[in-house]
């Protein structure tokens, strides 16, 4: 178990819906990231929080959004599913020094059919 | 802007042999960092090793070691003994140290191990 948890690990759903993906990041780190892997591929960084507060954007879709809350839970928001959004989305978090990378979730494996 | 590039989408090696992965990076920065995760079966990320780039010694890990050449920019991870559960996607990273903090990764090194 590497502290941070993401929920629900697996997701199916239909072309045009809406779906939320949540994360728990370790206890005392202030930093949420979400990045999204498609099938066999790199990782790409959508969204960056820190302590409530968006502070830095990837490549992140219109049709996604994202917020922390005050307990520092995340949520990814993804509306308006295409096939092409199927992927595993991960959450990370951190202390936000910078040696020290990130710690992960497990990912939720998204389907979009 | 940052790139990583991981020129060997797939490697394979033989049960307690030795391998190398290569990763170069682009970056106008001084300082950074440089990590290896790997990626399991499992999907989990699990971070293998991390490089200070102002510390011109090579990080080293139990069987894992980097030979990080700043000039050159290259990170490379060796991998010694190999055994059956070093199997996985490696995942080359470059984070700066100041402005965004998000970690940039290569598009991986599949390796197979083999008994």
């Amino acid at each position: 178990d590497s502290g941070v948890t993401q929920t629900p690990k697996h997701l199916i759903t239909a072309t045009g819906q809406r779906v939320t993906l949540r994360c728990s990041p370790r206890s005392g780190d202030l930093s949420v990231y979400w990045y999204q892997q498609s099938l066999d591929q790199g990782l790409q960084f959508l969204i960056q929080y820190y302590n409530g507060e968006e502070r830095a954007k990837g490549n992140i879709l219109e049709r996604f959004s994202a917020q922390q809350f005050p307990d520092l839970h995340s949520e990814l928001n993804l509306s308006s599913l295409e096939l092409g959004d199927s992927a595993l989305y991960f959450c990370a978090s951190s202390t936000g020094a910078a040696n020290y990378g990130y710690t992960f979730g497990s990912g939720t494996r998204l389907t979009v059919v | 802007a940052q790139t990583v590039t991981q020129s060997q989408p797939e490697m394979s090696v033989q049960e307690a042999e030795t391998v190398t992965l290569s990763c170069t990076y682009d970056t106008s920065e001084s300082d950074y960092y440089l990590f290896w995760y790997k990626q399991p079966p499992s999907r989990q990320m699990i971070l293998v090793i991390r490089q200070e780039a102002y510390k011109q010694q090579n990080a080293t890990e139990n069987r894992f070691s980097v030979n990080f050449q700043k000039a050159a920019k290259s990170f490379s991870l060796k991998i010694s003994d190999s055994q059956l559960g070093d199997a996985a996607m490696y995942f080359c990273a470059y984070r700066a140290i100041f402005g965004n903090e998000k970690l940039t990764f290569g598009t991986g090194t599949r390796l197979t191990i083999i008994p």
